[in-house]
């Protein structure tokens, strides 16, 4: 099964508009990590944030994680037609080698 | 620097047959992964390679074997491809030497249909 679970599953909203997505999961995490996937291509990382850390900031996006509540949310401020694309979260388990993925979030940003 | 390249981008297989889908990273990374994706089930892990020489079943290897050749290359071999196994393949590759990351870096994946 999933470890991470995204929410909402699709998103549409305005050129200039933010965009929030949020991430929940199980078990304990060294990290959790962000991607994007484009239409047909592979997922390129985007963002990571410690289990020690609660908020981080990447140019546009802003990252939190509430380790007692298990959940992450990723914010796009100010979209742009060219951030339409999928979303995925993903936790670095402790004890495990390999990134769990989530089903990902869809977003579609209308110019 | 190609970062981590696959082929074939497209495959059509008919049931029973066999193919292998080759990846190759060029940042001398340790780790190596396969996933498959299936429409609305985000990515499911497959097989990975910590390390040259080892490999391990993820979520979902039945059908599937893979050969870690050496530290650039990992390969995905279905011996009989099945209708199930309809999917896009993506292999990613990690620095695991680097503590507490483990960012992936993932190819542009193939597309794989079984009749």
């Amino acid at each position: 099964s999933q470890q991470g679970e995204e929410d909402p599953q699709a998103l549409s909203i305005q050129e200039g508009e933010n965009a929030t997505m949020n991430c929940s999961y199980k078990t304990s995490i060294n990290n959790l990590q962000w991607y994007r996937q484009n239409s047909g291509r592979g997922l390129v990382h985007l963002i990571l944030i410690r289990s020690n850390e609660r908020e981080k900031h990447s140019g546009r996006l802003r990252v939190t994680l509430d380790t007692s509540k298990k959940s992450s949310s990723l914010l796009i401020t100010a979209s742009r037609a060219a951030d339409t694309a999928s979303y995925f979260c993903a936790t670095d388990e402790t004890g495990r080698r390999a990134l769990t993925f989530g089903s990902g979030t869809r977003l579609q940003v209308q110019p | 620097n190609a970062g981590v390249t696959q082929t074939p981008k497209f495959q059509v297989l008919k049931t029973g047959q066999s193919m292998t889908l080759q990846c190759a990273q060029d940042m001398n990374h340790n780790s190596m992964y396969w996933y498959r994706q299936d429409p609305g089930m985000g990515l499911r892990l497959i097989y990975y390679s910590a390390s040259e020489g080892t490999t391990d079943k993820g979520e979902v290897p039945n059908g599937y074997n893979v050969s870690r050749l050496n530290k650039r290359e990992f390969s995905l071999r279905l011996e009989s491809a099945a209708p199930s196994q309809t999917s896009v393949y993506f292999c990613a590759s990690s620095d695991s030497r680097t503590s507490g990351r483990n960012e992936q870096f993932f190819g542009p994946g193939t597309r794989l249909t079984v009749l």
